[in-house]
């Protein structure tokens, strides 16, 4: 089942942060981040497992809270590169080692 | 390679023709996946290869869709009698192992006229 990724478009202004969720009505395996700016291929970010543990990357982080099947993507100070569109992909508890079902994608834009 | 390689990058084909579509992972990736991606769309999931063997392939949208990978590396998805509504960029990524992170090539344009 699809994951669902809130908000849908943001707009920040350089040195704004920013917070993009990943909801799952499944138990998940694990969770990850992707950014794909346009007319590329989307670039992997980091990878979540079961346990919660926070990842980090530069100035982006997330979080994994399995109880709420929730992951979240932490944008701190953001820049102009970080701009593009974000895509959370899950695995789910049981699923073996079916590949990522993706959510819709959250489009970030960030201006001067 | 360095990255994972999609060929051709444009292809652009009468409806009713066949087209396939290459993608060549990252030298010891076992894991190969195509997904689809339409317009300011998320990314649907085609086929899924580990090795040379298909344990997924349930997001093919009909018959007309068809892929094989041989000697654990190189992958060819064809679309057999295209159709308008298969127009899409078609993304292949490969992964060392199930469940690690995905690099993605860098698609096939497919514009069916």
């Amino acid at each position: 089942q699809q994951p669902v990724q809130s908000p849908q478009a943001v707009i920040l202004r350089e040195g704004e942060d920013a917070v993009i969720n990943c909801s799952s009505s499944k138990a998940l395996y694990s969770v990850h981040w992707y950014r794909q700016k346009h007319g590329e291929a989307p670039v992997f970010l980091m990878i979540l497992l079961k346990g919660g543990e926070q990842k980090g990357h530069e100035k982006i982080s997330a979080s994994f809270n399995e109880k709420k099947q929730q992951s979240s993507l932490y944008l701190t100070a953001s820049q102009l590169s970080y701009s593009g569109t974000y895509f959370c992909g899950t695995a789910s508890v049981g699923s073996g080692n079916t590949p990522l079902v993706f959510g819709k994608g959250t489009r970030l834009s960030v201006i001067a | 390679g360095a990255g994972v390689s999609q060929s051709p990058s444009n292809k652009v084909t009468e409806k009713g023709k066949d087209v396939e579509l290459r993608c060549d992972p990252i030298s010891g990736h076992t894991a190969l996946y195509w997904y689809r991606q339409s317009l300011g769309q998320g990314l649907e999931f085609l086929i899924y290869f580990q090795g040379n063997s298909a344990p997924d392939k349930s997001g093919l949208p009909s018959d007309r869709f068809s892929a094989e990978r041989t000697g654990g590396s190189v992958s060819t998805l064809t679309i057999q009698r295209t159709q308008q509504e298969d127009s899409a960029v078609y993304l292949c990524a490969s992964s060392l192992q199930a469940n690690y992170g995905y690099t993605f090539g860098s698609g096939t344009r497919l514009t069916v006229v």
